[in-house]
């Protein structure tokens, strides 16, 4: 079955700076890799995805970045704002059967 | 826009107990997912449904949890009888169709075992 890691556990950054959170997968058969992002109380929120055919997908100030043949995947936000502070999680599956596994999220913190 | 709706939002058990969770998906997503997420983890999948047939039930503890969605709609997820460990929030999502389609998520059933 698919494994899925992510890190940082924790990540801290200025407002205004960027911040980078990378995920590894095992399963080469993965195809779709979302991240979602889930504030305290609530329910995750897909914010973007990329899907194995594409390296790279673009949202304003949120991008990942997908290397197939390295099986990691990163999520990259710039000019972070702290309404960005959340738990923000990877997952990997989309092969057949839908199997998907999610990272074990990472906490952001945008100081102001 | 439509949503997951689960209920109910929180649940307070006592141990051996038997405790049930209604899921209802957003209209016309043919497949739907139960989770459980533990405090500072990532949802772990306990069950996949295509329609109200089960795709993947392996991280399922069989010996103590069911589930079922009878007409391919809504779907419950039960336990008994409960135990402490079960402590965790127990989400719920729907997407389209399997194999790489969104995933809509529920608010989720905060669940505490006494």
């Amino acid at each position: 079955g698919e494994n899925v890691e992510q890190h940082p556990s924790t990540l801290s950054v200025q407002e205004g700076d960027s911040a980078v959170i990378k995920c590894t997968y095992s399963d080469s058969a993965s195809n779709y890799f979302p991240w979602y992002k889930q504030e305290l109380g609530k329910r995750p929120q897909l914010i973007i995805d990329i899907r194995s055919n594409v390296g790279e997908k673009k949202d304003q100030r949120i991008a990942v970045t997908l290397n197939k043949t390295a099986k990691h995947f990163s999520l990259h936000i710039t000019e972070t704002q702290p309404e960005d502070s959340a738990v923000y999680f990877c997952a990997a599956g989309g092969n057949t059967g839908n199997q998907f596994y999610f990272g074990t999220g990472t906490s952001l913190t945008v100081i102001p | 826009e439509a949503e997951v709706a689960q209920s109910p939002r929180y649940k307070i058990t006592e141990k051996s107990q038997a405790v049930a969770f209604w899921c209802d998906p957003i209209s016309g997503h043919a497949t739907l997912y139960w989770y459980r997420q533990i405090l500072g983890q990532g949802p772990e999948l306990l069950v996949q449904f295509q329609d109200e047939s089960v795709v993947d039930d392996s991280q399922l503890p069989k010996d103590r949890f069911s589930a079922e969605r009878l007409k391919g709609v809504d779907s419950t997820l039960k336990i008994q009888p409960a135990e402490l460990g079960d402590s965790a929030m127990y989400l719920c999502a729907s997407s389209l169709a399997p194999s790489g389609y969104e995933q809509y998520f529920g608010p989720g059933t905060r669940l505490t075992v006494t």
